[in-house]
């Protein structure tokens, strides 16, 4: 059973347009959320991360929300631009498993011109 | 050279054969893991090693063997594996704080065939 899920295996936006990436989690002991940018072929890079006490958080372009009461995280990436498509990978650890990153398996967005 | 870097990129290796896959860090961390990363399915967590020490491993096959020497470097020994097994190999390395989320740095993965 998957305790951290990503429902739409693709997202096709257009350049200059808001991205929104939806990651939906089952464990109420999760406290920490981390969005991951990934290539074909490669390891994730770290984009973003929020902590269970905050409800935002924002670095430039990419915004990640987060709604406890709902079990529920969003990446907003505005204006989306061509080098942003990739596959974006959530993942969330639990209070005392910092080692225990559970990940989703990915969205990939698609940036049109 | 600075972050994780994974030797080799590509590996083919016969289900006979003894293979290892290398990782190495520049980032001072404190922990290591490996991951697999099948086609379309979330990245799979092998083993942790924190301060050296085996911390974690989730039920993986012993024809899978971790060696964690310090904590610059991290080994996956590899023997008489299965097609199955073909896969990116993930290194990762982490600052274990002890802090609530930390997070985690990627190699660049080692893409193994096995055939």
């Amino acid at each position: 059973d998957q305790q951290v899920k990503q429902n739409s295996p693709s997202l096709s936006v257009q350049e200059g347009r808001i991205s929104i990436l939806n990651c939906d989690y089952t464990n109420s002991m999760f406290d920490y959320f981390l969005w991951y940018k990934k290539y074909p072929a490669e390891g994730p890079t770290f984009l973003i991360s929020i902590s269970s006490i905050k409800d935002k958080n924002e670095d430039g372009r990419f915004t990640v929300f987060l709604n406890k009461s709902a079990k529920h995280l969003s990446l907003h990436i505005v204006p989306s631009q061509p080098g942003d498509s990739a596959v974006y990978v959530c993942a969330a650890s639990a209070l005392g498993s910092n080692y225990q990153l559970i990940w989703g398996a990915g969205t990939k967005l698609i940036i049109k011109p | 050279e600075t972050g994780v870097t994974q030797t080799p990129r590509h590996l083919v290796m016969g289900m006979t054969n003894k293979k290892s896959l290398k990782c190495e860090q520049h980032l001072g961390h404190n922990a290591m893991y490996w991951y697999k990363q099948s086609a379309k399915k979330p990245l799979e967590l092998m083993f942790v090693y924190s301060l050296e020490e085996r911390v974690e491993n989730n039920s993986v096959p012993s024809r899978f063997s971790p060696e964690c020497p310090n904590s610059s470097h991290l080994f996956l020994h590899l023997h008489t594996l299965q097609p199955e097994d073909s896969a990116l190999y993930l290194c990762a390395s982490s600052q274990d704080s002890g802090l609530p989320g930390t997070e985690a740095f990627f190699g660049q993965g080692t893409r193994l065939t096995v055939v």
